[in-house]
């Protein structure tokens, strides 16, 4: 079965350092995608940034870029220069060919100011 | 144009009730997703609608049902509620039916069954 694990539940950092969130995932299969999502305090979930297993270069988008290794089935975000409304709960996400999609217990990150 | 819309936004019910929860996407999405989040399960993808069929599920029991209408908005149905049902549920909505398309949340709806 597919798993997807985050190792950190919370993390601290201090405005405008960069940060990276580690997530890992389980699977036999080749083609999948692989998401961040972000769920800020008492508001709604969005996508930061999404990831085709089959492409080599890595996904960015602003401030946010991934490090996807896929042979260690290993899929990093970084946030640089991050500001107070980083804080949020991320969450990594695994999709398959299926379209079954299997999220993380996500990271707590806290932006200190 | 509006987001994803939810109602209700908190509910408290009976074990045993049974539950009707209402997802309205956005303008022109036909693909309705809905997930469930608890503190010790974490999200978890309970079923996906589109163009009015169900196509894909989640590993929930049978008592967690939805539908989609024309108009695109969805309902789910939770019957014989149990006490792990509490949660807030998720809806999703996206242009197209696979989900590697970029999904759009709602506010969610937070249950608590007593």
């Amino acid at each position: 079965a597919q798993t997807v694990t985050q190792s950190q539940p919370e993390m601290s950092v201090q405005e405008a350092e960069t940060v990276t969130l580690s997530c890992t995932y389980d699977t036999s299969e080749s083609n999948y995608y692989l998401f961040w999502y972000k769920q800020p305090p008492s508001r709604q979930m969005i996508l930061v940034i999404r990831q085709e297993a089959y492409k080599q270069q890595n996904a960015t988008e602003n401030r946010f870029s991934v490090n996807f290794q896929k042979a260690a089935k290993s899929f990093s975000l970084k946030i640089s220069d991050s500001q107070l409304g980083d804080t949020a709960m991320y969450f990594c996400a695994f999709m398959n060919r299926d379209d079954k999609i299997i999220f993380g217990k996500g990271t707590r990150l806290h932006i200190l100011p | 144009k509006a987001g994803v819309t939810q109602t209700p936004r908190y509910l408290i019910k009976t074990r045993g009730q049974q539950v009707t929860l209402s997802c309205s996407p956005i303008s022109g999405h036909r693909s309705v997703s809905w997930y469930q989040q608890t503190p010790g399960q974490g999200l978890q993808f309970l079923f996906e609608y589109f163009s009015e069929t169900q196509r894909n599920k989640g590993n929930f029991p049978g008592r967690f049902s939805g539908r989609q209408f024309s108009n695109s908005r969805s309902e789910m149905n939770v019957s014989t509620l149990e006490l792990g049902d509490s949660a807030l549920y998720l809806c999703a909505s996206s242009l197209g039916a696979a989900l590697s398309y970029e999904q759009y949340f709602g506010p969610g709806t937070r249950l608590t069954v007593t």
